[in-house]
């Protein structure tokens, strides 16, 4: 079967760096998405990664391991705003996303 | 109005009932799909629709029933639901299908079955 994890919940303070970390195991692969939802809003888009390696937006970045069917993503100068769920996707070989559960960071002053 | 929306923001609805849930997305997109999404679980794809086509109906009871008249609006018709459809309900649109593309999800609908 396809399966993705991801931590449960993690909880950081405020400016320190925080990893969050997703492996996959799918049939095939077309890609890895992040994205980030807020407490009864809806999940927006943080990053893609289709080939191996980091990838760095802003405060957020995002790495890929296909080998190792492993991702990443790293959040720096945490903000209290970036307490939310982080939800971990992978597209299989048939276009469809494959969905973690997702991880609730918590982000203490 | 922009981006993906959705109406009703919550529901209540007994076992009897029939409702519609709506989205609409002013983004030029051309799929778009419907997700449940419950507490601690993955999201789960029900269907997708592209240029107004259903390509996926990933085994949904029938008394989920979705209906796409133009690609810029999505309903979900619900009717002899369960308790355990209890979720919140997304709707989510892209470009295409194509793997590159990412997803502009809508609020939401809050469903709660009695």
């Amino acid at each position: 079967g396809q399966n993705i994890d991801q931590p449960t919940e993690m909880t950081a303070t405020e400016g320190a760096i925080v990893q969050i970390n997703c492996t996959y195991q799918t049939s095939g692969f077309n890609g890895l998405f992040w994205y980030q939802q807020h407490a009864g809003e809806a999940p927006t888009f943080l990053s893609y990664n289709v080939l191996d390696g980091l990838e760095e937006k802003g405060r957020f970045s995002s790495f890929l391991s296909r080998s190792k069917g492993y991702s990443y993503l790293l959040l720096k100068e945490l903000q209290m705003k970036d307490s939310a769920s982080y939800l971990c996707a992978v597209r299989d070989s048939n276009y469809q996303l494959i969905w973690g559960a997702g991880t609730k960071l918590i982000i203490k002053p | 109005e922009t981006g993906v929306t959705q109406t009703p923001r919550h529901l209540v609805m007994g076992m009897t009932n029939k409702k519609s849930l709506k989205c609409e997305q002013h983004l030029g997109h051309n799929a778009m799909y419907w997700y449940k999404q419950s507490a601690k679980k993955p999201l789960e794809l029900m269907f997708v629709y592209n240029f107004k086509e259903q390509t996926e109906n990933n085994s949904v009871p029938s008394r989920f029933s979705p209906e796409c008249p133009n690609s810029s609006h999505l309903f979900l018709h619900l009717h002899t639901l369960q308790p355990e459809d209890s979720a919140l309900y997304l709707c989510a649109s892209s470009q295409d299908l194509e793997a590159t593309y990412e997803q502009y999800f809508g609020p939401g609908t809050r469903l709660t079955v009695t």
